[in-house]
């Protein structure tokens, strides 16, 4: 079956760093995306990794293994505003996006 | 018009009662999805369509329907609502099938079925 694994919730000082950890199992596999969804908002991409490695865009970067099905979010210099939910999902072999439930981060000062 | 956009932005409705999501982007996607999205799982998909005329089933697409007569428009129906179908339901796009295919999302309509 197809699986997206993902922390329910994590709590983050403001102006730390934060890693947000992903396990994928998808029917094929065409990429990793990253969503931030602010409550009551509608989700909005963030980033996407289909080869190995890290993508750095400003404070945030995203990390995919695809010999370990992983990747990771890392959120640095956090601040208020970071507080969402951020949502992994798998792209798959027929090019259909499965979701994870999304992992709540909270920002505290 | 800029993006998509959804209406109504919620509604209660009672059971049994035939209901129409409608969803509207002015992007010329060819890709258009229906997900909802329920408190601890993830968005799942109800229906989709690759491009104006075609339509394909999701992970969850019993006791809905969908059409696509124009590149536009995807409205989503209920015909006869549960309960079980009170959710948030988010429309989205994307230009195409295809790797880095990032999907735009709509503010989604706040369902509830009484």
């Amino acid at each position: 079956g197809q699986n997206i694994d993902q922390p329910t919730e994590m709590t983050a000082t403001e102006g730390a760093i934060v890693q947000i950890n992903c396990t994928y199992q998808t029917s094929g596999f065409n990429g990793l995306f990253w969503y931030q969804q602010h409550a009551g908002e509608a989700p909005t991409f963030l980033s996407y990794n289909v080869l190995d490695g890290l993508e750095e865009k400003g404070r945030f970067s995203s990390f995919l293994s695809r010999s370990k099905g992983y990747s990771y979010l890392l959120l640095k210099e956090l601040q208020m505003k970071d507080s969402a939910s951020y949502l992994c999902a798998g792209l798959d072999s027929n090019y259909q996006l499965i979701w994870g439930a999304g992992t709540k981060l909270i920002i505290k000062p | 018009i800029a993006g998509i956009t959804q209406a109504p932005t919620s509604q209660i409705l009672a059971a049994g009662r035939r209901m129409t999501l409608r969803c509207t982007q002015d992007m010329r996607h060819n890709a258009m999805y229906w997900y909802r999205q329920d408190l601890g799982l993830g968005l799942r998909l109800i229906h989709y369509s690759n491009t104006a005329g075609t339509t394909g089933k999701g992970e969850v697409p019993d006791g809905y329907s969908v059409s696509r007569a124009n590149t536009d428009d995807f409205p989503l129906t209920l015909a006869s609502a549960v309960p079980s179908q009170t959710s948030v339901y988010f429309c989205a796009s994307s230009s195409g099938q295809g790797p880095y295919n990032e999907q735009f999302f709509g503010p989604g309509t706040r369902l509830t079925v009484l």
